[in-house]
């Protein structure tokens, strides 16, 4: 597809479980983002990936969350042990350059729900 | 730290009005971005602005950079409720790889 691609698009889980959340970015950009967005707030940075080297992670709120993008190009977010705290759209953005640059495209998101 | 405020929070108007839109940062970035989100949507981007004293303008929406004052504004023209969503302004910190996000303006523009 043309644009950032998100699956799945909601994902309930029950609260202690794990959660994997996929990433197709717009094909040959090298930066990929993930955002957390919980209601009513602006997104807030997760984690950075430079084709596949992750090289800002500051933004993960615990070691309950782990991100790769092992060949460069797909990434996915996992979450462990989820707690209701974790309920939030998670965004991903790609960008063509390795940096934001003038354009970051964001995808639809997945809106995590945890019970 | 990076900061990014958005004021105001929410807003209501009326069609045919004008308004505008604030966004103040607290450190130093050399891009600044406006993003449209409608309910259960993604971010839309409206305009990147590069450079002190940008100004762009789309349809009736018009927005400016002061990089001296750290400031942003985006300007409503003539509400139509098409204009309705939230509003998020982001800046890029200085190490260019995390946008930080205003908290975002929910516009509501009434008939």
């Amino acid at each position: 597809g043309a644009g950032v691609s998100q699956s799945p698009r909601y994902k309930v889980a029950k609260r202690g479980q794990d959660v994997a959340l996929r990433c197709d970015p717009i094909s040959g950009h090298v930066s990929l983002f993930w955002y957390q967005q919980a209601l009513g707030q602006g997104p807030e940075f997760l984690t950075y990936f430079q084709n596949e080297a992750q090289l800002d992670k500051s933004g993960l709120p615990s070691d309950r969350f782990f991100a790769e993008r092992p060949e460069g190009s797909v990434s996915t977010l996992k979450i462990q042990r989820t707690q209701q705290e974790d309920s939030a759209v998670y965004l991903c953005a790609s960008s063509p350059w390795g940096y934001v640059g003038t354009e970051a495209f964001f995808g639809q998101g997945t809106r995590l729900t945890v019970v | 730290e990076l900061k990014v405020e958005q004021n105001p929070l929410f807003l209501s108007m009326q069609e045919g009005k004008n308004y505008t839109i604030y966004c103040n940062y607290s450190t130093t970035s050399d891009r600044l971005y406006w993003y449209r989100q409608d309910p259960g949507k993604s971010l839309e981007s409206l305009f990147v602005l590069l450079s002190n004293g940008a100004v762009k303008q789309e349809g009736r929406l018009m927005a400016s950079l002061d990089t001296k004052a750290r400031l942003s504004t985006l300007h409503i023209t003539a509400a139509v409720h098409d204009l309705s969503a939230t509003y998020f302004c982001a800046v890029v910190e200085p190490s260019g790889s995390r946008l930080t996000f205003g908290e975002g303006t929910q516009l509501t523009v009434n008939p």
